[in-house]
């Protein structure tokens, strides 16, 4: 089975700061992988996916994570934080068996 | 397009108890998901459906929880009795295995509270 970890719970930047989530999957055989916004009271939205296509991944809300399959890692990224990007942030991992992992996820907390 | 659509949003009962929730993913999606998310946690696979077969409820405390998928549409999920620890967000998502990559579409979610 594969398993996803998030590394920090919660992280926390300032307003117009870099935002970086970490993501790490295990796997031998590149996944396809996702990232994943939940609002509060909300279900989740997809921000941007890895299909073995280009390793940089756009998504939305000037989102980008990078697939760095020597590091198994995804790691989410955007340069400058805005206050509307406070949420809860999930990694995910689909498998060859149709089954979907899920990290823990990350709390982002935007400070003005 | 419609999106996934879940009800009720929000469900307050009493220990033991029955509650159902129900789910009507996106037209064309034949794959079907119910996730359980406690506080703070990520989703928690219950049950995967294939059209209207079960495929994966390896995780489904078939004790107490059941679901059923009448015609490979609609879904509903039940809770029978429900106890303390079943309060959580139970979300809903579909997906299309025949186009794009798969990504799981979800819905809103129904908060469940058991008192």
């Amino acid at each position: 089975a594969q398993s996803v970890t998030q590394l920090g719970s919660h992280v926390s930047v300032s307003e117009g700061a870099l935002v970086l989530l970490r993501c790490n999957y295990s796997s031998s055989v590149p996944p396809y992988l996702f990232w994943y916004v939940q609002y509060p009271n909300q279900g989740l939205q997809l921000l941007l996916k890895y299909t073995s296509a280009a390793t940089l991944v756009k998504g939305i809300n000037g989102f980008e994570a990078e697939f760095k399959k020597s590091e198994t890692s995804f790691h989410l990224t955007k340069p400058s934080a805005h206050m509307s990007d406070a949420a809860e942030y999930f990694c995910a991992v689909l498998d060859t068996g149709n089954q979907f992992y899920f990290g823990t996820g990350t709390s982002l907390t935007v400070i003005p | 397009e419609a999106g996934v659509v879940q009800s009720p949003r929000y469900k307050i009962i009493e220990k033991k108890q029955p509650v159902a929730f129900w789910c009507n993913p996106i037209s064309g999606h034949n794959t079907l998901y119910w996730y359980r998310q406690n506080l703070g946690q990520g989703p928690e696979l219950l049950i995967r459906y294939e059209n209207e077969e079960a495929v994966d409820d390896s995780q489904l405390p078939k004790d107490r929880f059941s679901a059923e998928r009448l015609k490979g549409v609609d879904s509903t999920l039940k809770i029978q009795p429900a106890e303390l620890g079943d309060s959580a967000v139970y979300l809903c998502a579909s997906s299309s295995r025949g186009l794009g990559t798969g990504e799981l579409f979800f819905g809103e979610g129904s908060r469940l509270t058991v008192l």
